[in-house]
């Protein structure tokens, strides 16, 4: 059973701030990462993708993926009060498997 | 440029009865989707239609069946509605086979609410 688990939350962190998202998976089959933003109503908007180990930056987003540890985390730096929301990590396998969702983590910026 | 929708975007079903949600791709997009989100909770993978056939399959029953159209478009039908089926459902659309089809676009979703 593959599994994706992140800490539910909710996550506070004051405007301005670094805010850090974790995620830990099961299955070591896992190629591709994907972060996902979901505001509360709404759909899910990807964010960010990793496919190999180490850091990926955009913008004020940074990705990183560590395959030993089956570790994936996102950094948001100068958080806004906009990027209040769940986020969603998710594991693929590659190809036409599907996404594998962890729970989500509530963030609120604090203003 | 349209983005995936979803119809309808609301509907009450009671148990044991049949629903039909309906979905069309982004413009550009030949790979279809569709999730389940209960409350609280993430998406979980239905199943993926690319060409018209049923390429891969989450762990639901076989109460959950679907289509896809030659225009690309999707339908997700669920039979037999339980209490349990009541939840968001997601309709996601991508480019192509070679494309990583994690790289998702989502519609608003349908939720169903069955009593």
């Amino acid at each position: 059973q593959k599994e994706v688990e992140q800490n539910s939350g909710p996550l506070s962190v004051p405007e301005g701030a670094i805010a850090s998202l974790n995620c830990t998976y099961s299955d070591r089959g896992s190629q591709s990462f994907f972060w996902y933003r979901q505001y509360s109503g709404k759909s899910p908007e990807l964010i960010m993708f990793i496919y190999s180990n180490g850091d990926k930056e955009d913008g004020r987003f940074t990705a990183q993926l560590n395959k030993a540890s089956q570790y994936v985390s996102l950094l948001i730096r100068d958080s806004q009060p906009s990027d209040s929301a769940t986020y969603l990590c998710a594991a693929s396998g590659g190809g036409a498997d599907g996404l594998t969702f962890g729970k989500g983590t509530h963030l609120i910026i604090q203003p | 440029d349209a983005g995936v929708t979803q119809s309808p975007t609301h509907l009450i079903k009671t148990r044991g009865q049949q629903v039909t949600l309906r979905c069309s791709p982004k413009s550009g997009h030949d790979t279809v989707s569709w999730y389940q989100q209960a409350l609280g909770q993430g998406p979980q993978f239905i199943f993926q239609y690319y060409e018209e056939e049923e390429r891969q399959r989450g762990n639901f029953p076989d109460r959950f069946s679907g289509h896809q159209f030659p225009n690309y478009s999707s339908e997700l039908n669920v039979n037999a509605l339980l209490l349990g089926d009541s939840a968001l459902y997601l309709c996601a659309s991508s480019p192509g086979t070679d494309a990583n089809t994690g790289e998702l676009f989502f519609g608003e979703g349908s939720r169903l609410t069955v009593l």
